[in-house]
């Protein structure tokens, strides 16, 4: 499997809204409703912040969601705070037990 | 509370067969529908799945290193061990393993730095 395509960072001020991409295939992220989105701040571990495409844990904000439209699904994060600053890794389910993660973006708030 | 942590050398030659433990608490897999993954992370690059076990001793591998992989569980110790034999450099990771829920990753461990050098 090939790693899923995300930009390598994105950047907005504070109260603003950003959205990180994330694109597989027909294989992975258009072929089912199971992409999974995680934070990590550097050198620590990654934390689930949304699930099945649009899911949120308890816990994580509502500023926080998910979509998806065809090959790509989408993380978009509103009222932009410094805290989010962080790496945000997209991961789908990619058939037959296997997963597939994205390259990561690092989120930078201006 | 779920928790989860990873244990084992911090440097292993070429070659050389590494073994990893993850010790959990908060969930036992024993119980129908959990799961436990292992995923790595090459300094800079992307996350990389590896495999899966599940409470009924199920086992699942990333196909590109089927062959070097083997999971298993001590479910009496709340462990998950991972073995990946010949070691090569670009094998040097941070690996981690993590609970499964559904089909997502819901609580990962802190996560162990492999260097593998000679």
């Amino acid at each position: 499997q090939s790693a899923l395509t995300q930009p390598r960072s994105v950047s907005g001020s504070p109260g603003q809204s950003v959205t990180v991409s994330c694109t597989g295939t027909s294989s992975d992220v258009g072929g089912y409703n199971y992409v999974s989105w995680y934070q990590q701040y550097p050198g620590k571990a990654p934390k689930l912040m949304i699930y099945d495409v649009t899911k949120r844990p308890s816990g994580v904000p509502d500023r926080f969601s998910g979509s998806k439209s065809g090959n790509t699904a989408s993380l978009t994060i509103s009222g932009l705070q410094a805290e989010d600053e962080a790496d945000y890794h997209c991961c789908s389910y990619a058939g037959n037990y296997a997963w597939v993660f994205g390259g990561g973006t690092k989120l930078i708030v201006l | 509370q779920v928790t989860l942590k990873e244990s084992g050398p911090a440097l292993v030659k070429p070659t050389q067969t590494l073994t990893l433990t993850c010790t959990f608490s908060g969930f036992s897999l024993s119980t129908p529908a959990m799961r436990v993954s292992w995923i790595r992370q090459p300094p800079g690059k992307a996350l990389e799945w590896l495999a899966r076990i599940d409470w009924d001793d199920d086992k699942f591998y990333n196909t590109s290193l089927k062959t070097r992989l083997t999971i298993s569980k001590d479910t009496s110790k709340n462990q998950v061990v991972l073995t990946m034999t010949n070691m090569d450099p670009v094998d040097t990771a941070t690996y981690y393993c993590a609970r499964v829920s559904g089909v997502e990753f819901d609580y990962w461990g802190q996560g162990a730095l492999v260097t593998v050098s000679s």
